[in-house]
């Protein structure tokens, strides 16, 4: 069954303090990796999308990577502002149309 | 520009009530889709529409209906409200499938008592 699990669950982190989150796959034929931020009582919004492994894309303090079987959502020195859900999903098989998505891991950053 | 628009952002529903879910995007979209939000889960499909004139089932589809009345609304019905459709329900648009970004509302907040 394909399946798509961010881990942790919720990170609280001192402002500039960097850390990652992970998002590990299994799922057959990957055909695309997709990290949104989601702000509280708002719609998620996208980040970036990753297709083959040894992609790396950055945006300000964030940088994401991919490899087979994981995708790292690396924050250089977060600032409060950075404080969201961070949701990861998976475009995979034949459908250009479903995407599996994970549960979210929620980033407090402490100012 | 305003993207997607959902209405309302909240409703409170009895079981057994009727409610529809609107939404419109202005972005010229080809694809759209509405999701379920519930805790501790990732977002479910419920239904999408790749193109204006068709509707196709998501992985959530029982207790629901929808009608794509053009290709900037596309708005999700339910006809008879149960408490397991408690949620917070999103649309989303893309240009053409999921290969592009989805755009997002900001969502409808669901209780059904």
């Amino acid at each position: 069954e394909d399946q798509v699990t961010q881990s942790p669950e919720a990170l609280r982190l001192q402002e500039g303090e960097s850390s990652s989150l992970n998002c590990s796959y299994t799922v057959s034929g990957l055909r695309g990796l997709f990290w949104y931020r989601q702000d509280p009582g708002k719609g998620p919004e996208f980040l970036f999308t990753l297709y083959s492994a040894g992609e790396e894309k950055e945006k300000e303090r964030l940088k994401a990577t991919l490899t087979k079987k994981e995708s790292f959502l690396h924050i250089t020195a977060p600032k409060p502002e950075d404080s969201a859900t961070y949701l990861c999903a998976v475009q995979a098989g034949d459908s250009n149309y479903q995407l599996i998505w994970g549960a979210g891991t929620k980033l407090i950053i402490k100012p | 520009n305003a993207g997607v628009t959902q209405t309302p952002k909240f409703q409170v529903l009895k079981t057994g009530q009727s409610m529809t879910l609107q939404c419109a995007q202005d972005m010229n979209h080809n694809s759209m889709y509405w999701y379920r939000q519930d805790p501790g889960m990732g977002l479910r499909l419920i239904y999408y529409s790749a193109s204006e004139g068709t509707t196709d089932k998501g992985e959530v589809p029982n207790g629901y209906n929808v009608s794509r009345l053009n290709k900037r609304e596309f708005s999700l019905r339910l006809e008879s409200a149960a408490p397991s459709q408690t949620s917070v329900y999103f649309c989303a648009s893309s240009l053409q499938g999921i290969g592009s970004p989805l755009h997002f509302g900001n969502g409808t907040r669901l209780t059904v008592t």
